[in-house]
């Protein structure tokens, strides 16, 4: 099973509009950390946000929050006002305990398009 | 400095040659990733140091990979006679401590031809 889903190989957004990435995961680490990251097309991941699994409140930073859902394991990124520099990959991303170890592990992305 | 740095960003390699990567982290951050991200893929971890101490290399595919970093900043991932399915980019990133924020560099795209 995947640990980490992204379902959305690929969206487009109006320029301006909000958007949602949807990710889910899964994990039995009840301390668990979730991440989202941008990657342009110069190849560096760009931390965006992250949320704690005991968080009690959604995460935000600036135009980012994080839509966190921990009964449907759900942790989906909204972007507000899209921006034609939105334009990326984006990748979630779960750090859990395996074995005593930390682990990251990352979705396979989802290209977002701001259309202008 | 400022960021993650990694050199060179971009590598050809003849399949067979060893090649070494380099990554310069964050300055104070004691922990380092090495990734793999194949095309179209996401980043798969290849392993973790803390401070000069390898703790984690579960992630490397095999016995051909080997990463050091002796002094506990600069870090080498190197691949011994290197194949095709190496081709990728190997991303580096470093943080203040195991679970906190990774930042990672740009990248070393390795192409073995």
């Amino acid at each position: 099973a995947q640990k980490i889903t992204q379902t959305q190989p690929g969206m487009f957004v109006q320029e301006k509009e909000a958007v949602t990435l949807d990710c889910t995961y899964d994990t039995s680490d009840p301390s668990y950390g979730l991440f989202w990251y941008k990657q342009p097309s110069s190849g560096e991941m760009i931390f965006l946000i992250y949320q704690g699994s005991y968080d009690q409140q959604n995460a935000t930073e600036g135009r980012y929050s994080l839509n966190f859902q921990k009964a449907r394991k759900s942790a989906n990124l909204v972007i507000s006002a899209s921006q034609l520099g939105d334009s990326a990959m984006y990748f979630c991303a779960m750090r859990e305990v395996v074995s005593g170890t930390y682990k990251y592990i990352f979705g396979t992305g989802t290209r977002l398009k701001v259309l202008a | 400095g400022a960021g993650v740095s990694q050199s060179p960003r971009y590598k050809v390699a003849k399949r067979g040659q060893d090649v070494a990567l380099r990554c310069d982290p964050i300055s104070g951050h004691v922990s380092l990733f090495w990734y793999q991200q194949a095309l179209g893929q996401g980043p798969e971890f290849l392993t973790y140091f803390q401070n000069e101490a390898q703790l984690d290399k579960s992630g490397l595919p095999s016995d051909r990979f080997f990463a050091e970093r002796p002094e506990g900043s600069v870090s080498t991932l190197k691949i011994q006679r290197t194949q095709q399915e190496d081709s990728a980019v190997y991303l580096c990133a470093s943080s203040q401590a195991r679970v906190e924020t990774q930042y990672f560099g740009p990248g070393t795209r390795l192409l073995v031809l």
